[in-house]
């Protein structure tokens, strides 16, 4: 079964530090994976997007790692700032599925950062 | 500016009054979703349509009906809500290719409450 998760679930850290958001999938064959940033009752926005043949993607103070052979997603994120503060979500898509892309989506970690 | 737009962003309403979200999309994008959110669930699918007069159903349709007549517009039709349909609800949109899709790009969210 095509499953994504994510770790860990809440996570609070103080301004300025750094942390790292895990996502491991069982999702395949594999097309692409994304994270997105959701902050509270706002719809998510795109950080990356990477295929299969990318180790690493930046975006600012966000940098997204994948090792396709272990099926592991990191988010990395540097500095930390209080509007880090949101939801990050894991979504990884399928090559083929019955659905759209077969986008299986993880349930998101909840990241404080407090000052 | 490229924006998926939805309205209403906060409705009330009974069980049984049919109601319509509406969403719409200015980048010319072939693919349209909608998505709910449930605390501890995530995003979950509904519906896609991958263009005009094409949809199909997603994870959770059960309750829901859509329609793409246009490019531009896809609405979400709740033909007789129940409580168990009170929900955060985001519509996306994005390019693709087959049933490959690209980046994603979310509208602002519909809080919906039925009583």
């Amino acid at each position: 079964k095509n499953q994504v998760e994510q770790s860990p679930q809440s996570l609070i850290i103080l301004e300025g530090k750094n942390c790292t958001l895990q996502c491991n999938y069982t999702v395949s064959p594999f097309s692409n994976l994304r994270w997105y940033k959701q902050d509270t009752g706002r719809g998510p926005v795109s950080l990356t997007i990477m295929t299969f043949s990318e180790n690493t993607k930046s975006n600012g103070r966000y940098t997204a790692t994948l090792d396709a052979d272990t099926k592991q997603s990191s988010l990395h994120i540097t500095a930390s700032q209080l509007s880090d503060s949101a939801s990050y979500i894991c979504v990884v898509s399928a090559k083929y599925g019955g659905s759209q892309g077969n986008l299986i989506f993880g349930k998101g970690t909840k990241l404080s950062v407090k000052p | 500016e490229a924006q998926v737009t939805q309205n209403p962003r906060y409705l009330i309403t009974v069980t049984g009054k049919k109601l319509t979200v509406t969403c719409s999309q200015n980048m010319n994008h072939e693919y349209m979703s909608w998505y709910r959110q449930d605390p501890g669930l995530g995003l979950r699918q509904i519906y896609y349509s991958m263009n005009v007069e094409v949809t199909d159903k997603g994870d959770v349709p059960e309750g829901y009906k859509v329609s793409r007549k246009e490019k531009r517009n896809f609405p979400l039709i709740l033909e007789s809500p129940s409580p168990n349909q009170t929900s955060l609800y985001f519509c996306a949109s994005s390019w693709g290719r087959g049933r490959e899709v690209y980046e994603q790009y979310f509208g602002p969210g519909t809080r919906l409450t039925v009583t």
